[in-house]
């Protein structure tokens, strides 16, 4: 089965200038995350989706981020304007069903998106 | 919890060796785990994962520890590969899935 596709693998930008990384889940995923993961650490949930609704959003900068998957499918993960401190991998994820407590499904990951921010 | 480090914690083993990773986690309500291995350059990749009603759950060469009572997980991979190498995760998941900050695994030759 093909995996979690992510693009694009890296991108470097100025501070303030934009960027959107797109991610196209497993089919039939119904639940989609994106994860953002400082160098050295651990990732972190920005924002999880249950088909096109947004499930948690706790963690997103949202004067910053934005995120949509209009369709229930593909997302996108904008950042405007960019600081320093977003340097990082942005790391898309999927899963059959919602991710909550015992009945939590296990995440599949992309690749991820690097991200420079000079 | 999550912990914020610059630095990794390091645990380096002999090929053929049994390695042992360690994980403490902070949320009692948690009854979820999994433990991830990330290679450079790659997302996390599911290893094994274990239920709160267990205290121990074995795969293909890895085995998954919980010990509830003072909140720590453990995997032990047995007879290490230098295709072990890499970063490994334990995340814990009570309504959601945080991932505690990993320790890198170098396989010596």
């Amino acid at each position: 089965e093909a995996g979690v596709a992510q693009s694009p693998r890296y991108k470097i930008i100025e501070k303030r200038q934009s960027v959107a990384f797109w991610c196209n889940p497993i089919s039939g995923h119904a639940t989609l995350y994106w994860y953002q993961q400082i160098l050295g650490q651990g990732p972190k949930l920005l924002i999880q989706f249950q088909n096109n609704g947004v499930v948690d959003d706790s963690q997103l900068p949202k004067d910053r981020f934005s995120a949509e998957r209009l369709k229930g499918v593909d997302s996108t993960l904008k950042i405007q304007p960019a600081k320093l401190e977003d340097s990082a991998v942005y790391l898309c994820a999927s899963s059959l069903g919602a991710s909550s407590g015992a009945g939590a499904n296990v995440l599949t990951f992309g690749a991820g998106s690097r991200l420079t921010v000079l | 919890g999550e912990s914020v480090g610059l630095h990794l914690p390091t645990l380096s083993v002999q090929e053929g060796d049994n390695s042992i990773i360690n994980c403490a986690y902070s949320n009692s309500a948690s009854d979820y785990f999994i433990w991830y291995k990330q290679e450079s350059g790659k997302g996390p990749q599911f290893i094994i994962d274990i239920r709160s009603n267990m205290d121990k759950r074995q795969g293909q060469r890895v085995t998954v520890l919980l010990n509830k009572t003072v909140k720590h997980l453990s995997l032990q991979i047995a007879a290490t590969q230098p295709g072990d190498s890499a970063v490994y995760f334990c995340a814990e998941a009570s309504y959601k899935l945080i991932f505690g900050s990993g320790t890198r695994l170098l396989v010596r030759p």
